[in-house]
């Protein structure tokens, strides 16, 4: 079975530049969430939605971010402007739901750096 | 005090050795509990759920003390291939989904 894909896997742009990152999770997976690392803050979740709803967005840092959720196989998170402090890898993980519900799986990651 | 804290490491152990990490949370209604494995440069996986009665896979032990509001992960007979980062996960408080991650604990297996 496929695992859960982002796109892109690497993205550079310039400070100021919109960035929007891509992510499809495993099929019949009920929830889905953005999670930052970075070394000095480790893993953060950003927010996550449950059957396409967005559920908790208190980690998402500022209105730069935003993300969306338009159908069940498919995720953006968009950050505009972009600023070089938003350099980080950023994973998408999607859950069942039910007794397994907070069993994560992540992606690969979109390693973004901005200059 | 942070939610979850693990202590960054880096524990450096021989090639079959046992070597045993903690992780503490301070929510005592948490209810779900994870060790995830990070390779360098990939993403986290899933190694093992921790239960209240305890877990064993193979050479890996999970165990969970609420009491006391800490997990641990048991790797016995070390491998080179086991050098990751180990990042504990917490979740379930509060009758959310979320989880909270531990900054990991880096482990390196030498010959």
């Amino acid at each position: 079975d496929a695992g859960v894909i982002q796109s892109p896997r690497h993205e550079v742009t310039e400070m100021g530049q919109e960035v929007t990152l891509r992510c499809k999770p495993i099929s019949g997976h009920d929830y889905l969430f953005w999670y930052r690392q970075t070394m000095m803050r480790g893993l953060e979740l950003l927010i996550y939605f449950n059957n396409n709803v967005p559920i908790d967005d208190s980690g998402m840092p500022e209105d730069r971010f935003s993300a969306k959720m338009p159908n069940a196989s498919f995720s953006t998170l968009k950050i505009q402007p972009s600023e070089p402090r938003d350099s980080a890898v950023y994973f998408c993980a999607s859950s069942s739901g039910g007794f397994s519900r907070w069993e994560q799986y992540f992606g690969p990651g979109t390693r973004l750096t901005v200059t | 005090r942070k939610e979850v804290e693990q202590d960054p490491g880096p524990f450096n152990v021989p090639e079959g050795a046992t070597v045993a990490f903690n992780c503490t949370y301070s929510n005592s209604a948490s209810q779900s509990f994870f060790w995830y494995r990070q390779d360098c440069r990939k993403e986290p996986k899933l190694l093992m759920s921790v239960y209240s009665s305890g877990n064993e896979d193979g050479r890996f032990t999970a165990q969970l003390n609420r009491a006391s509001q800490y997990i641990s992960l048991l790797i016995r007979d070390s491998k080179l291939s086991d050098s990751a980062t180990y990042l504990c996960a917490v979740g379930g408080a509060g009758g959310g989904n979320k989880l909270t991650f531990g900054t990991g604990t880096q482990l390196k297996v030498e010959l």
